[in-house]
């Protein structure tokens, strides 16, 4: 499978359970990328990795913790989650610094949480 | 900060009407332009970029032009049909050390109707 791919497309769990997130993505960047989606507002900015480090953190809440074992591969892993934290997540990858399209996003189809 | 505003809709057309969605930045130094699509039920998708001053990015019939003086980069179509209703995002890239942050406008929704 190409391009940048998510699992599961559809998730419904309750507060007290703990899941998982998995984004994959065959198109050799280095850059992964977990992003927001709720109705009505702007999309968010969760976590950065380049290189499998991680970059940036834009001061999300211990709930969610993101984990990229390999340049190819990024979770998020959800615990204790609130009915809030219903939304769409987009995973998305982007290609090194000396590639021409360095600063393009490549996203994957997104997991739509509900939260019970 | 960096930031892209982007008139909020939602857009209602008629199929083959002309399309112009405004979107403008805010940001230090020269960053890169771009509009995303998102179609139903799918992520975004890079629609066309411009990575300096009066560049024009294009693609499938859409376009936008890069302007410094306004600190725009409105996207226009001639004629829209309705396989073009979706979510546009105007966005810029701010480089970072070891990647390029992207800053995405809140979308605008596009209905085309026929």
């Amino acid at each position: 499978e190409t391009g940048v791919t998510q699992t599961p497309r559809h998730l419904v769990m309750g507060m007290t359970n703990k899941k998982s997130l998995k984004c994959e993505q065959h198109l050799g960047h280095n850059a992964m990328y977990w992003y927001k989606q709720s109705a009505k507002k702007p999309l968010e900015l969760m976590f950065v990795y380049s290189l499998e480090e991680r970059v940036e953190n834009n001061s999300v809440p211990s709930r969610f913790s993101p984990e990229c074992p390999n340049s190819s591969h990024l979770f998020l892993h959800l615990h204790t989650l609130q009915p809030e934290d219903s939304a769409l997540y987009l995973c998305a990858s982007s290609p090194s610094a000396d590639s021409i399209s360095y600063n393009e996003q490549f996203f994957g189809p997104g997991t739509r949480l509900t939260v019970l | 900060g960096d930031s892209v505003t982007q008139m909020e809709g939602p857009v209602t057309l008629s199929e083959e009407a002309f399309l112009t969605i405004n979107c403008t930045y805010t940001a230090t130094g020269y960053p890169s332009l771009f509009w995303y699509v998102q179609y139903p039920g799918e992520g975004l998708q890079l629609l066309l970029k411009a990575t300096k001053a009066d560049d024009k990015g294009s693609n499938k019939g859409f376009e936008a032009t890069y302007r410094k003086e306004t600190t725009s980069f409105h996207l226009e179509k001639g004629s829209v049909q309705v396989s073009d209703s979706a979510v546009y995002f105007c966005a810029l890239s701010v480089p970072k050390t070891s990647y390029d942050k992207v800053i995405f406008g809140p979308g605008t929704s596009l209905s085309v109707i026929p």
